[in-house]
């Protein structure tokens, strides 16, 4: 079972807008609507940042957001600032597993 | 607010297995899924699999010959087991509170390596 595919890095300035996405198949993403995103810190746990495709836990600001087209699903950080700067990973839900995906990092320029 | 804590060696020999236990605190582990979630170093995130509260598990197939994890709610605490350790076990552990396959909270995680 391979790993949902992420682009390995991408970059914006403060204030911009980046968009990470993250491509399962027609067995995960295309079918459930169980995606999560989560952004991790060098040497800290991952903290959940989205789930069920577009829902924000309580306490992650709104610049976060999730979106889902077939089997890819996006998130979109707007207005960046330089806290936003760590690695992002996707979780989609696959017949009974969990499969997450291969990791982002984001660079705040 | 949920909170878990990973405790277990540090350093596990090859061939071995490694035990891990996470002890829940600030909430009741019943009616719910916990789970566990490694990442070796410099590398992505893999789930290794949940139990239930009633100690229905599922597991990665991927790893599920050498992997048993088990519930223990009179003590509020999970844990995992993983036979014939090799290098490419050599991960940071993580425990975590599973929502439907969603993770809203973690452990700090414990480091494990393999070696002799």
């Amino acid at each position: 079972q391979s790993a949902l595919t992420q682009p390995r890095s991408v970059s914006g300035s403060p204030g911009q807008s980046v968009t990470i996405s993250c491509t399962g198949t027609s067995s995960d993403v295309g079918t459930y609507n169980s995606v999560s995103w989560y952004q991790q810190y060098p040497g800290k746990a991952p903290r959940l940042m989205i789930y069920g495709v577009s829902k924000r836990p309580s306490g992650v600001p709104d610049r976060f957001s999730g979106s889902k087209s077939g089997n890819t699903a996006s998130l979109t950080i707007s207005g960046l600032q330089a806290e936003d700067e760590a690695d992002y990973y996707c979780c989609s839900y696959a017949d009974s597993y969990t499969r997450f995906g291969g990791g982002t990092k984001l660079t705040v320029l | 607010q949920v909170q878990l804590q990973e405790s277990g060696p540090g350093l596990v020999k090859p061939s071995e297995a490694l035990s891990l236990t996470c002890t829940v605190s600030g909430g009741s582990m019943s009616d719910k899924y916990w789970s566990w979630i490694r990442q070796p170093p410099g590398k992505g995130l893999e789930w290794i699999g949940y139990v239930y509260y009633s100690g229905f598990a599922n597991y990665n197939p991927s790893l599920k010959s050498r992997v048993t994890i088990s519930v223990d709610t009179s003590k509020n605490q999970f844990s995992l087991r993983l036979d014939s350790m090799t290098a490419a076990d050599t991960a940071v552990y993580y425990c975590a509170s599973d929502d439907y396959g969603n993770y809203p909270h973690w452990g700090q995680g414990t480091l494990v390596s393999v070696s002799s």
